[in-house]
Order: structure tokens, then sequence, then C-alpha cells
């Protein structure tokens, strides 16, 4: 069964850091996602992407936060200079199409920043 | 009002037990209403999903009951066994917010054997 995965599954960097989280949705899937999820909290939504564009973006998804899809495989997420804050698992996902289906979510990368 | 609230934060069952778990909405835009199972470093995975339109779902022992005046929909595991222990999150969708999926704060399932 096809499946989103997700390098590395844990990331630690020191504060003030670039960090670049990667994600390779699956293959077929046009639209995906960036979610986090802060140690004992829900599940957030970060931002959405399609035809190598931002669909929609939450009001986490700063200047500090970008996004890209540098080949026909692989999702990124770059995190400019790390705060303590942004330690959290973040999960990619992708679904087929935008509305009232299915997104597959990643396994995660669980970001520590010290 | 983009919350979706869920209860409990955690729930203990005896195998065969059929816990329930609960979550509530405010924005009546929300349209698609999935359940997401996540099991210890996994990703959330679709379980089961339910619209508006309907006030029951049934997947196997997995059964969302929805009551759309009240704005409430629930997940029920029937006959509940120990592979069922995971985390549970309920979320919401609109179409005018596109792809955006808004999480409940998740319920640790236990089923013990």
């Amino acid at each position: 069964e096809p499946e989103v995965t997700q390098t590395p599954s844990h990331q630690v960097t020191q504060m003030g850091q670039e960090v670049i989280l990667r994600c390779v949705p699956i293959s077929n899937h046009l639209y995906f996602y960036w979610y986090r999820q802060i140690l004992g909290q829900k599940v957030e939504f970060l931002v959405s992407f399609y035809n190598n564009e931002i669909s929609e973006k939450s009001e986490i998804f700063d200047d500090q936060f970008s996004v890209e899809r540098p080949d026909g495989s692989n999702f990124t997420l770059k995190i400019r200079s790390t705060k303590l804050e942004d330690s959290a698992m973040y999960f990619c996902a992708s679904s087929e199409v935008l509305a009232g289906v299915t997104q597959y979510f990643g396994p995660g990368t669980r970001l520590t920043v010290l | 009002q983009q919350q979706v609230k869920q209860s409990p934060q955690s729930l203990i069952v005896q195998k065969g037990g059929i816990p329930i778990i609960n979550c509530a909405y405010e924005n009546t835009a929300f349209d698609y209403f999935p359940w997401y199972q996540q099991f210890p470093g996994k990703g959330p995975a679709l379980l089961i999903a339910i619209r508006p339109d309907v006030s029951e779902k049934k997947e196997g022992r997995f059964t969302i009951s929805f009551n759309k005046s009240a704005k409430q929909f629930s997940l029920h595991i029937m006959d509940s066994q120990p592979g069922d222990s995971a985390t549970y999150f309920c979320a919401a969708r609109t179409e005018t917010s596109g792809s955006r999926l808004t999480f409940g704060e998740g319920t640790q399932l236990t089923v013990n054997p």
C-alpha cells in the first residue's frame, strides 16, 4: 500500500538554525500538507500546497516557514531560524484531490530545538 | 469558532467494552467530519468519516453518530480489542477552508485484555 514517508524521523537543532524537513507524498497525489503537533497538544494545520503554490496557510505559518516541491517527488518544509517553541512533531500529508477526501499522513519528524 | 472540542482526554475499557469518544463544534459551515487513529510513532490514519447529511455511519466495529442540531458527533467502538489501544482524533473541515483539517485534542484509549 502506498504511503507518505518523511525524513528524518528525529531532528535535533540549535535555536536559530535552519532546518529542512522532507516528505515524499504518495505518487499520484496532487495536494500536500504540513501539520504539527506540539507534545501533548492537538494536531494543527500549517499549510497546504498545490500546483507549486501555497493554497492555504494558518496563522502559525509565518515568514520563518516556507515550503517547496523541489522535484517531482519531494515536498519540504523549511524553518529559517528555529525557536524553542518550534519543537514539535511535524506531519506531512497528501491527498488526491482537495475537497472532502482522505488526507494520508506520514509518520512524522520529531523536531527538537535546543 | 474554528475549534473542535473532544472528550474524554483518556479512556480505559475492558476488552469487549464499547468506548465512546465525543466531539463538539461551533462552526456550522463544517461539512466533513473524519476520525483518525494514531499509534505511537505513526502518523494519524483515517478511520471513518461522516458528512452532516446522515446521522450515523458504520464501518466494521466503528460507528460515528452525528447530531447536527446539537453540533456533536461521537465515535463508538464495538467489541473493543487490545489492538484498538491508540490515540483517537476527531476532526472537521469546511468547503470554504479548502483543505484545512481542524483537529480535536485527542483521546488516548486503552483496552485492557
